[in-house]
């Protein structure tokens, strides 16, 4: 078994559609959850973070940590064309400063 | 927010040759640097960890004498592929810590796409 698992999609979706992205993990060590953005030919980028569990948001963007079940989401509300990018989840244990990434799900949102 | 380069952006090389690839952080100092791999269709794998002025630490089943690592200044890290081989053409990602308080953010480069022919 994966330490992370991601559904690699693709993902396609209407503009303005609330959009879900999860991954579960099997590390009960890690504490710190991060998604990132990545667009073609870019580096990823730090979207959100989050510590332990409970929910986070920002602007459209809400991430949602349950460490009982070993899950995380992501969510995207009214989505727009420039939401289109491969959103990679990231996490780690506490003290350690290694990323252990899932294979990111590629999202489309169609105007 | 914080940019880093990384240079080249593709490159295409015979297999036998070397090849280094650089990672700059542009507008912040940073005492560690790591290096990723990412093949087709799978997730984005750390290679090694690179302090300013001491040895990278590597991940277990990264040949350390194979992937070469300078992080010989606050803001620039190499990693150089010797004697490159067919699988080694793959997608070579840096990324630079900052300071973020306690989650000590990573901010990564573009990425070097690596063909080996």
């Amino acid at each position: 078994q994966k330490e992370v698992e991601q559904d690699p999609g693709p993902l396609s979706v209407p503009e303005g559609a609330i959009v879900s992205l999860n991954c579960t993990y099997s590390n009960s060590a890690f504490q710190y959850f991060m998604w990132y953005r990545q667009y073609s030919r870019k580096g990823p980028e730090l979207l959100m973070y989050t510590y332990s569990s409970g929910n986070k948001e920002d602007g459209r963007f809400t991430a949602q940590v349950d460490k009982s079940s070993k899950y995380i989401s992501l969510f995207i509300r009214d989505s727009q064309p420039s939401d289109s990018a491969t959103y990679l989840c990231a996490m780690k244990q506490g003290g350690s400063e290694k990323l252990v990434f899932g294979k990111g799900t590629k999202l489309t949102v169609n105007p | 927010g914080a940019v880093v380069s990384q240079h080249p952006s593709r490159v295409i090389c015979k297999s036998g040759t070397s090849v280094k690839i650089e990672c700059r952080s542009l507008d912040f100092q940073a005492t560690t640097m790591f290096w990723y791999r990412q093949f087709p269709k799978q997730s984005l794998m750390l290679m090694a960890t690179s302090n300013e002025g001491s040895k990278a630490t590597y991940e277990q089943g990264v040949e350390k004498d194979k992937f070469l690592i300078n992080h010989a200044s606050l803001t620039l890290s190499t990693l150089t592929v010797t004697s490159a081989h067919p699988e080694d053409s793959s997608f070579y990602i840096c990324s630079a810590r900052g300071d973020g308080g306690g989650l000590g953010t990573q901010y990564f480069g573009p990425g070097t796409r690596l063909t080996v022919l």
